[in-house]
């Protein structure tokens, strides 16, 4: 079968740094994608890694491994407003179709 | 410029019956998606178009689902005889290509009664 694997909880404090795992399990790897869902609100896009290492965008950052089947979502600089679930995403075929794990909520408190 | 949108935003249906989504991608994505999203959990892959044609639609659940994008752009997802069980969150998504980002709607809530 195909799984990913994500904690379902994570909290943390304004300002600080927290990292959200992703481990995969899935028949073909075509890329690891990274969604923000706000309660109600539809997922948004925040990162992509096809390739080993880790990319960086402003507060975000992700890594990839393909070799471990594992991926993290590093947040830096936490704000209220990060309080929101995370999802991490395989692309298991050139077709583009996501699959998705269960998610982490992420809770900021002040 | 305008993103994915989704209509209705809310449908609330009887079991037996049959209704309609409707998602219009952002202008000049050639793929589209459609998945459908329960509390708690991630989205779940139903089927996507590459252009006008259905490329995978190994997520469609049993044969009361059913798409068309009949011009390459707007796509319409039919559920036949609906079922409890059939209440979720409907998201679409598009994308330039198929190996570029997916931009979501914000999704049809349908819950079926």
């Amino acid at each position: 079968g195909q799984s990913l694997e994500q904690p379902s909880e994570v909290t943390a404090v304004e300002g600080a740094i927290v990292q959200i795992n992703c481990t995969y399990q899935t028949s073909g790897f075509y890329g690891l994608s990274w969604y923000q869902q706000h309660d109600g609100g539809a997922p948004t896009f925040l990162s992509y890694n096809a390739l080993d290492g880790l990319e960086e965008t402003g507060r975000f950052s992700s890594f990839l491994s393909r070799s471990d089947s594992y991926g993290y979502l590093l947040l830096q600089e936490l704000q209220m407003k990060d309080s929101a679930s995370y999802f991490c995403a395989v692309r298991g075929n050139q077709g583009g179709k996501l699959i998705f794990g269960q998610g982490t909520e992420l809770s900021v408190k002040p | 410029g305008a993103g994915v949108s989704q209509t209705p935003s809310n449908k609330v249906t009887e079991k037996g019956k049959y209704v309609e989504l409707r998602c219009d991608p952002i202008s000049g994505h050639t793929a589209l998606y459609w998945y459908r999203q329960s509390l708690g959990q991630g989205p779940e892959f139903l089927i996507y178009f590459q252009g006008t044609g259905a490329a995978d639609d190994s997520g469609l659940p049993n044969d009361r689902f059913f798409a068309v994008r009949p011009e390459g752009s707007v796509s319409t997802l039919k559920i036949q005889r609906t079922e409890r069980g059939d209440s979720a969150v409907y998201l679409c998504a598009s994308s330039l290509t198929t190996n570029r980002e997916q931009y979501f709607g914000p999704g049809t809530r349908l819950t079926v009664t």
